[in-house]
């Protein structure tokens, strides 16, 4: 089965502090997504990323930014938490789309909480 | 932009038959995910569809008319535990990308009663 860890299931932190969420997946994926999840918003990406050092910005990217050093590893980075960052944030992995069925697969998430 | 519907809530009985309807505005269609996603759980994948018509799965089935624009996820014998979010999302891939992004509806939240 594919595994998508995420570093934290809840991480509180306070306003102007820079955050890190980490996600590890073990399937060799080439892409991997972050998300936040909002009621009555649904799944918003922020970014994503087709290979390592690669990356691109997602609908919602301002005020976070990514790293992808190794292809196993994908990290979100709030430059200076603020309250409105306060959310539930999904890391996914995948297959490129050409493997079309490939669905992506979510890690457990991490609820944020910005004091 | 892409536009992606689904109704905000259902609730059912426990055995009954649902349908969940999502209906998409898109430009570069490659597919639809259905996911189900409990309450503080991570989204599970349900299925996919890409040509027209029914796909089964045991108690779910999903259907899928790229013309209208239109999939429904299809429930059958339902149960207590099948009490979650329903996620749709449309997968758009741009000429010449590998990478295939997924764009979400809200989500249903079903409810199933004893």
């Amino acid at each position: 089965d594919v595994k998508v860890t995420q570093s934290s299931r809840y991480l509180v932190k306070r306003t102007g502090e820079k955050v890190f969420l980490e996600c590890v997946q073990d399937m060799d994926h080439e892409n991997m997504f972050w998300y936040r999840q909002d009621p009555g918003l649904g799944l918003r990406l922020i970014y994503f990323s087709y290979d390592v050092k690669m990356k691109e910005k997602g609908d919602i990217p301002e005020g976070y930014s990514v790293s992808r050093e190794k292809k196993e590893r994908f990290s979100l980075i709030l430059e200076s938490a603020s309250t409105n960052q306060t959310s539930m944030y999904l890391c996914a992995s995948s297959l490129p789309w050409r493997d079309s069925n490939q669905p992506q697969h979510f890690g457990d998430g991490t609820r944020l909480s910005i004091l | 932009g892409q536009n992606i519907d689904q109704p905000t809530e259902m609730t059912a009985t426990e055995g009954a038959i649902v349908q969940i309807n999502c209906t998409y505005q898109t430009s570069g269609f490659n597919g639809l995910f259905w996911y189900q996603q409990h309450a503080g759980e991570a989204p599970t994948f349900l299925s996919y569809n890409v040509l027209d018509g029914l796909e089964e799965k045991g108690r779910f089935s999903s259907f899928l008319s790229r013309s209208k624009g239109y999939s429904y996820l299809l429930l059958k014998e339902l149960q207590m535990k099948d009490s979650a979010s329903y996620l749709c999302a449309v997968r758009i891939s741009n000429r010449g990308s590998t990478l295939g992004r997924l764009y979400f509806g809200r989500g249903t939240q079903l409810t199933v009663w004893p």
